[in-house]
């Protein structure tokens, strides 16, 4: 399978619990995204690399989540002391360089008890 | 502010009956729009880009179609397995680079 990896596919937490989801993006791609999708609306933007360099984060991402992609190969999203608003899918996505069509993954689900 | 619309929010059709699923934008400047179907439980998965005003693709029973202000999925003769959550995505030139924006999806069921 050579499309976006991401682990763990379902995941379910205590809140104020820590949680970390990892994404293989598609070999080759540079740019890396992280979205969050709930349930009826379409997937809402979190950030984004490219290789190694983050370079926009959006306002959703508070200072409880962070995003890495050392070697610019794999990344990982950590979302800290966990709250119930949390609970929802982490979607991955990569993209060959800018401009290019984004491919996204199967979505890690988050729910927060 | 950019902004993706799309319509109806939910649709039921019988097998074989031809429709279209409508994505109204307002974008600053427009790089990309991006048609993908989301299967419950799943990650969406990618359908078709469109960069300019009369451009069309086409996919087995999927055609998209684009204007300056909006993008249609025509379906014609559904089938069951078509059923799912169409997403349209608009990806612009100002502000962040690569950001899609999306709409809240139409919801399609086609019924045998």
């Amino acid at each position: 399978d050579t499309g976006v990896s991401q682990d763990p596919r379902h995941k379910i937490t205590k809140r104020g619990q820590n949680v970390t989801f990892r994404c293989d993006p598609i070999s080759e791609h540079n740019r890396l995204y992280w979205y969050r999708q709930t349930l009826g609306q379409g997937p809402e933007f979190l950030t984004y690399f490219q290789n190694e360099a983050q370079l926009e984060k959006s306002r959703l991402l508070s200072d409880r989540f962070s995003a890495e992609r050392p070697k610019g190969s794999f990344s990982t999203l950590e979302i800290q002391r966990t709250e119930q608003g949390d609970s929802a899918m982490y979607l991955c996505a990569s993209s060959l360089n800018s401009g290019n069509t984004i491919y996204f993954g199967e979505g890690s689900w988050l729910t927060v008890v | 502010e950019d902004q993706v619309t799309q319509s109806p929010e939910a649709l039921r059709l019988q097998e074989g009956e031809s429709s279209s699923l409508n994505c109204s934008y307002t974008v600053s400047g427009l790089r990309g729009l991006f048609w993908y179907r989301q299967d419950p439980g799943k990650g969406p998965e990618f359908l078709f880009t469109l960069y300019s005003a009369g451009e069309e693709k086409e996919k087995e029973r999927l055609k998209a179609t684009l204007t300056k202000k909006e993008s249609f999925l025509h379906i014609t003769a559904p089938k069951p397995e078509d059923s799912a959550t169409y997403l349209c995505a608009v990806l612009n030139y100002g502000g962040a680079t690569n950001k899609l924006i999306f709409g809240t999806g139409t919801l399609l069921a086609v019924q045998p």
